[in-house]
């Protein structure tokens, strides 16, 4: 089974940073390419960045490009997002995710698996 | 940026009735040289993670009901629950995958009337 289960959220100040995780199993973690999602309160679903098998290739969504780095350790089957320079707009439960099997060149399947999401809240 | 937008935002559907949710995308998302369509539908139900429910436009995922369906190419996307079951209530999302970054529809909340 599949399982993907993110920590890390929680309340920091404006400016401040914070260091999301996701620990995953049930599948060959380094044979996968990884993504976080987003969603505001309320509101609805945002890519936010994804990574290539190795680690070597990211993309970021414009909103958090400069400010987020996306990383992974395929020896310990997690995937990060350090995130600096956090805005009240950065609020948002943030959920790791696991598309369909990609090349290893470009990554693009629809989202199979997801956790159940971290809530990080930037407010002072 | 690929825009994605979804008609209606909302709509309440009787018990065994037809649901049906419009997507649209800002540019094609066929791709010509597999002539598949790069277009997925998410379910999410109140405090869960969203759920694949369909993929390329029109392949329900495992386990997917088969009263789930989804149709369209190019640019206009349709999903539809052919028999409204209460299980059903949930926030539905169109997303595309053919470019970065990718982006999903606002949402189309389905209730039951």
């Amino acid at each position: 089974e599949v399982l993907l289960v993110e920590s890390g959220g929680g309340l920091v100040q404006p400016g401040g940073s914070l260091r999301l995780s996701c620990a995953a199993s049930g599948f060959t973690f380094s044979s996968f390419w990884m993504l976080w999602v987003r969603q505001a309160p309320g509101k609805g679903l945002v890519w936010v960045s994804r990574i290539n098998t190795g680690g070597s290739s990211t993309t970021y969504a414009d909103s958090v490009k400069g400010r987020f780095t996306i990383s992974r350790d395929n020896a310990k089957n997690t995937l990060y997002l350090q995130m600096n320079s956090l805005r009240a707009e950065d609020t948002a439960v943030y959920y790791c995710v696991r598309p369909g099997y990609c090349s290893s060149t470009s990554c693009h399947t629809p989202f199979d698996y997801w956790g159940q999401g971290t809530l990080v809240t930037v407010s002072s | 940026d690929i825009v994605m937008t979804q008609s209606p935002d909302s709509l309440a559907v009787s018990l065994g009735e037809r649901a049906t949710i419009n997507c649209k995308s800002s540019q094609s998302v066929l791709y010509s040289s597999n002539n598949k369509n790069y277009l997925a539908w998410y379910q999410q139900k109140p405090g869960q993670p969203p759920k694949l429910l369909i993929s390329w436009a029109s392949t329900r995922e495992s386990g997917v009901p088969d009263r789930f369906s989804g149709s369209g190419s190019g640019t206009d996307f349709t999903l539809t629950i052919s028999s409204l079951q209460a299980e059903d209530v949930a926030v539905y999302y169109c997303q595309q995958c053919y470019s970065t970054p990718f982006t999903f529809g606002p949402g189309t909340k389905v209730d039951i009337k």
